[in-house]
């Protein structure tokens, strides 16, 4: 089955704990990207990745890290989480007609 | 990077025509426009896309003027479980989805 698939689902952390957050997607999609989504204001682009080793900001990128080492991976890494990351973060690939594919989502609480 | 604009929320009921509107006036020349339904706690999901004139599917038709200027999603027939959120977001690599169109079906 076509899928994007993040882990964990949900996590609660502590304030400077470092955390990544990952995502795989087995539709041999180039581009990639993880947003972030908090009440009334939809989603918003923390990074994306047009392809291996190429990765760009989206509008949100402040204290957040990704790396592209192999195409069906694209983790997000926090360095030292905040309470102001606490949010709703979503993966996504995109197909060949700029269709994006989202995974399930996950939780994060910063304490 | 402009956002496109859409309605905040728009209420319908059971059995209706529903017709969302996006304005896309920074649209550029090889940019798909594209809907995505979302479901609380849910990530979005596709549901159509075109680059000009008129698209149908399964689940919905999308209208695309000449000028692409604009878009229209026309859900047919909507029922309760059509309840969401829309989005037309401003494609290209730096995806901005702004806060969608809430759609309330009611009984």
């Amino acid at each position: 089955e076509a899928q994007v698939t993040q882990n964990p689902r949900y996590l609660i952390t502590v304030t400077g704990k470092k955390l990544t957050v990952t995502c795989s997607q087995n539709m041999n999609h180039e581009y990639m990207s993880w947003y972030r989504q908090d009440p009334g204001l939809g989603l918003r682009q923390i990074y994306y990745s047009m392809n291996v080793e190429v990765t760009d900001k989206g509008d949100v990128p402040e204290g957040y890290k990704v790396s592209r080492k192999e195409k069906r991976n694209f983790p997000l890494i926090l360095e030292s989480p905040s309470p102001n990351q606490t949010s709703l973060y979503f993966c996504a690939s995109r197909g060949n007609y700029n269709e994006q594919f989202f995974g399930p989502g996950t939780r994060l609480t910063v304490l | 990077l402009a956002k496109t604009t859409q309605p905040i929320s728009m209420d319908s009921y059971e059995g209706q025509e529903v017709n969302i509107t996006c304005s896309h006036n920074n649209i550029a020349t090889n940019d798909y426009i594209t809907w995505y339904q979302q479901f609380p706690s849910q990530g979005p999901r596709f549901i159509i896309q075109g680059y000009k004139t008129k698209v149908t599917n399964e689940v919905a038709s999308l209208f695309i003027p000449a000028d692409r200027k604009s878009s229209t999603l026309s859900l047919p027939r909507v029922s309760l479980s059509d309840t969401a959120v829309y989005y037309c977001p401003r494609g290209g690599f730096k995806t901005i989805f702004g806060a969608g169109t809430r759609l309330f079906v009611k009984a």
